[in-house]
């Protein structure tokens, strides 16, 4: 089945530090990844839709110039958070679809803990 | 806007208990609907799908059928096991795809 790798799984990192989250589509292309984001027993909330070769799109009340994403190919989708805060501490998680398809295929997220 | 609204949880039931989860969406247009489960310590896995009014999506003794005219789509299985526990999520697919997911149903399957 299609795989969706996240790296890294676990990251701490200091306040005002930047911090890179890759998402990866293993064994298909995919045009659009999206990111979500998840507080904990809460639902997840989409931040932004990524298309290769494009802008990503972000939801209302995502800030665009803090939450950096570049799709570069298809197979590979970035989230840089920058000048992390102790707030943007959260779950983030990433999904692919196929080309042309509908379902989305998740990664296994990555737990953001800023100090 | 769309939205999705499923039952709170915790629920606990005994193996072999029957199980229905409720999930009611809101949506204009006519969204595909999924179920998604995530394990302890695991990503989100599509569980099923029913992409138009009256499928019935069904993996893994799990089924649910998209209801237009209730807009529901409950999830039911009819003999849980332990491995069963884990945090369904309901969710509608939105425009360009973006999925809309309700707040998540924790299951506890005790032996």
């Amino acid at each position: 089945g299609a795989v969706v790798s996240q790296h890294p799984s676990r990251v701490i990192c200091k306040s005002g530090t930047s911090v890179k989250i890759e998402c990866r589509s293993l064994d298909f292309q995919a045009t659009t990844m999206f990111w979500y984001r998840q507080f904990p027993k809460q639902s997840l909330m989409l931040m932004a839709t990524s298309n290769e070769g494009s802008k990503a799109t972000y939801e209302q009340g995502v800030e665009k110039d803090k939450f950096l994403i570049n799709h570069a190919s298809l197979t590979l989708s970035t989230l840089t958070v920058t000048s992390a805060h102790p707030e943007d501490s959260s779950f983030y998680i990433c999904s692919a679809s196929e080309t042309g398809e509908e379902t989305q295929y998740f990664g296994p997220g990555t737990r953001l803990l800023v100090l | 806007g769309d939205s999705v609204t499923q039952m709170e949880g915790p629920v606990t039931l005994s193996e072999e208990a029957f199980l229905t989860i409720n999930c009611t969406y809101t949506a204009t247009g006519y969204p595909s609907l999924f179920w998604y489960v995530q394990y302890p310590g695991e990503g989100l896995q599509l569980l099923l799908k029913a992409t138009k009014a009256d499928d019935k999506g069904s993996n893994k003794g799990f089924e649910a059928t998209y209801r237009k005219e209730t807009t529901s789509f409950h999830l039911e299985k009819g003999s849980v096991q332990v491995s069963d526990s884990a945090v369904y999520f309901c969710a509608l697919s939105g425009s360009g795809y973006a999925l809309n997911f309700g707040k998540g149903t924790s299951l506890l399957v005790t032996p």
